[in-house]
């Protein structure tokens, strides 16, 4: 079945470590998004690439960047994590502007 | 903000009733969308009606829309104890971002 896939489910780092978390998808879609989800909110977009260009959002802090090396996969980069950085991030994808979004499972970050 | 209000924020029924949920935006829109979050899991996509239609039916769901009054409301009969989760609805902007609403807990007991 078509999808997008979150590694790890979990991941625990540690205060000011850097950390990957990574997402695939099979949809062949044009966009990815990435979204920070804090318990009982709504998801938050970070930024988004629309094929290879990247937009970010005005108040998505410095310490998140992302990578897209190709149509699969995407990663979000947390340089130096902090607390207020523990939540649950999940990545979606779209075909195109204006449609639904298919999400993946997330991965919950926990820092120490 | 574009940012929709949700309401309740918190529903709890049993198990066989009917369960609605409303939401509320504040722009002009070309869809709007109903996602469901179950716990600890990403959300799935259930439901998209486009500003051109008022009701739109999906299995047990049920969506209505009333564009003058920019809002929309969520129907779900016969409830089922799976049917627990967080509901979410969600409208793009112009600039092509998708804005949800803060969501309504939903909890169905046996």
């Amino acid at each position: 079945d078509a999808m997008v896939i979150q590694n790890p489910r979990y991941q625990v780092t540690q205060f000011g470590k850097p950390v990957t978390l990574s997402c695939s998808q099979t949809l062949n879609h044009n966009v990815m998004y990435w979204y920070q989800q804090k318990s009982s909110q709504a998801p938050k977009l970070l930024f988004h690439y629309y094929d290879k260009d990247f937009n970010n959002e005005a108040d998505t802090p410095d310490n998140f960047q992302s990578r897209r090396p190709n149509t699969s996969f995407c990663f979000l980069d947390i340089r130096s994590p902090g607390l207020g950085d523990a939540a649950m991030y999940l990545c979606a994808t779209s075909n195109m502007g204006g449609q639904p979004q298919h999400f993946g499972d997330g991965t919950r970050l926990s820092i120490l | 903000s574009q940012q929709g209000e949700e309401d309740p924020q918190a529903l709890s029924i049993q198990e066989g009733e009917n369960a609605t949920m409303n939401c509320s935006y504040k722009t002009s829109i070309n869809n709007l969308q109903w996602y469901r979050q179950n716990s600890g899991r990403g959300l799935v996509h259930l439901i998209l009606i486009r500003s051109n239609e008022r009701e739109k039916h999906s299995g047990r769901l049920r969506v209505t829309l009333d564009t003058s009054k920019k809002s929309s409301s969520l129907l779900i009969t016969a409830s089922r104890a799976a049917d627990t989760a967080s509901y979410f609805c969600a409208t793009y902007n112009q600039g092509g971002k998708l804005i949800f609403g803060q969501g309504t807990e939903l909890s169905v007991k046996p």
